[in-house]
């Protein structure tokens, strides 16, 4: 069946490090690729999805592409930040189900001044 | 903004109690989840709603009931609650129907945490 692997946390980071965190997906069809991200104490929420191959999703200065060919969605960022210091989700829309989305286990990320 | 809200933040039962977890949606979305958040295992599907009614397991259904008797609500029910049903529990929701493919943004819920003793 789809899954999504991460990379284990916890990242540990200095401030304006470059940040990148990996996932790769096994699906037998054609999903959509998304980041969630949590913050302590609080429900996820979606940081930026690419739903087709080449894709590539942005926003708050991170970024991922959607490549078919390594089915990965490796999560970057070219200078963190402390208050970027969270839980951070892939997950992909299932194959048959395309409402279900399915979850890697997180990374959690935790970036000192 | 879309807002989802559950009923509690914390809550702490006895082995054995029924437990009712509430989740509210205030932008009529067709769709709704449960899921349940442990260390290590990611978010894991317990049921999704697609409409009133409507109830589809997901990958962890045992132990587990749900209630969707009005479109902006969805309730989650532990029959009787075992302390392996300790865990955080968040609610999602999404507007599009399945048939019409699916690949929009899940809105979830602050999350209730659950310690069963």
């Amino acid at each position: 069946g789809d899954s999504v692997t991460q990379m284990e946390g916890p990242v540990t980071l200095s401030e304006e490090a470059f940040l990148t965190i990996n996932c790769t997906y096994t699906a037998t069809g054609y999903p959509s690729l998304f980041w969630y991200v949590q913050y302590p104490g609080e429900g996820l929420q979606l940081l930026l999805k690419a739903t087709k191959a080449d894709d590539k999703g942005s926003n708050k200065g991170f970024e991922a592409t959607y490549r078919k060919e390594t089915t990965s969605f490796h999560l970057e960022k070219g200078s963190v930040q402390v208050s970027d210091s969270a839980v951070y989700f892939c997950a992909l829309s299932g194959s048959y189900n395309t409402d279900k989305l399915i979850f890697g286990t997180g990374t959690r990320l935790q970036v000192f001044p | 903004d879309v807002k989802v809200t559950q009923s509690s933040r914390y809550l702490v039962k006895r082995t054995g109690e029924k437990v009712f977890l509430e989740c509210v949606q205030d932008m009529d979305h067709e769709n709704m989840f449960w899921y349940r958040q442990d260390p290590g295992l990611g978010l894991r599907l317990i049921y999704f709603s697609y409409d009133v009614k409507m109830k589809e397991k997901g990958d962890i259904p045992e132990g587990y009931s749900v209630s969707r008797e009005k479109k902006e609500r969805f309730s989650l029910i532990l029959e009787s609650a075992s302390t392996n049903q300790t865990s955080m529990y968040l609610c999602a929701s999404l507007h599009t129907r399945p048939s019409a493919g699916g690949q929009g943004e899940q809105f979830f819920g602050p999350g209730t945490r659950l310690t069963v003793l």
